[in-house]
């Protein structure tokens, strides 16, 4: 697609329910980032990929978070038995490369609002 | 205290003025990126920068590696450029950033 793709852009849960969400990344990427922005704060990094693998998941909060890319392409990020403190907009974003200065330039989703009430 | 501080938090300014935000950061970096968010929307980069100056049209990002220390200008501001400015740093090549707070801007007609 002409840019990446985020969905849900809004999904509604109640505590202690399993949700994922997806990111389509611009085509031939091969780096794709999760970030995940609370109310009023900056991003916080989650993990990322390089290919179909986790090149770092340090930012993962816990092990009730999980991110998957199994063919280098789409990317889907789980989140299970979710609790009121994982609200927030999760952000996805790829790159040509993963930081190289002439083609790492980051293009992000619109993000997935995710509220748990 | 954060890695990435940015200045001001919040600026209002008129239409046509002349708007310098500011970003200092406390680590190694490879690259510096400048974001920009409209409200409710999504995030887009502005700049990607490891020394020096990069102009796209109105906008001019300036980076001093050996303080630290990097700035975005607008020149000709217009009430389309009311958003939040972002300053995110990486210090490895690998793109996985550390976030400023953002300063929120807004320019009146």
């Amino acid at each position: 697609g002409a840019g990446v793709s985020q969905t849900p852009s809004n999904k509604v849960t109640e505590k202690g329910k399993y949700v994922e969400l997806r990111c389509d990344p611009i085509s031939g990427h091969t780096a794709l980032y999760w970030y995940r922005q609370s109310l009023g704060q900056g991003p916080e990094f989650l993990i990322y990929f390089q290919g179909t693998g986790a090149a770092d998941d340090s930012g993962l909060p816990n092990d009730r978070f999980f991110a998957v890319r199994p063919e280098g392409s789409v990317s889907t990020l789980k989140i299970q038995r979710t609790e009121r403190g994982d609200s927030a907009v999760y952000l996805c974003a790829s790159s040509q490369t993963s930081g190289a200065i002439d083609t790492g330039e980051l293009f992000f989703g619109e993000g997935s609002r995710l509220t748990v009430l | 205290k954060n890695e990435v501080e940015q200045s001001p938090q919040n600026l209002t300014a008129q239409e046509g003025e002349f708007i310098t935000i500011n970003c200092s950061y406390s680590v190694g970096i490879s690259a510096l990126h400048w974001l920009q968010q409209h409200p409710g929307g999504g995030i887009v980069s502005l700049f990607m920068l490891s020394s020096g100056k990069k102009k796209h049209g109105r906008l001019i990002a300036t980076i001093n590696i050996q303080e630290k220390h990097s700035s975005l200008h607008i020149t000709a501001s217009h009430p389309r450029d009311s958003a939040v400015y972002i300053c995110a740093v990486d210090g490895g090549a690998t793109n996985k950033l550390i976030f400023g707070t953002g300063t929120l801007l807004a320019v009146q007609p």
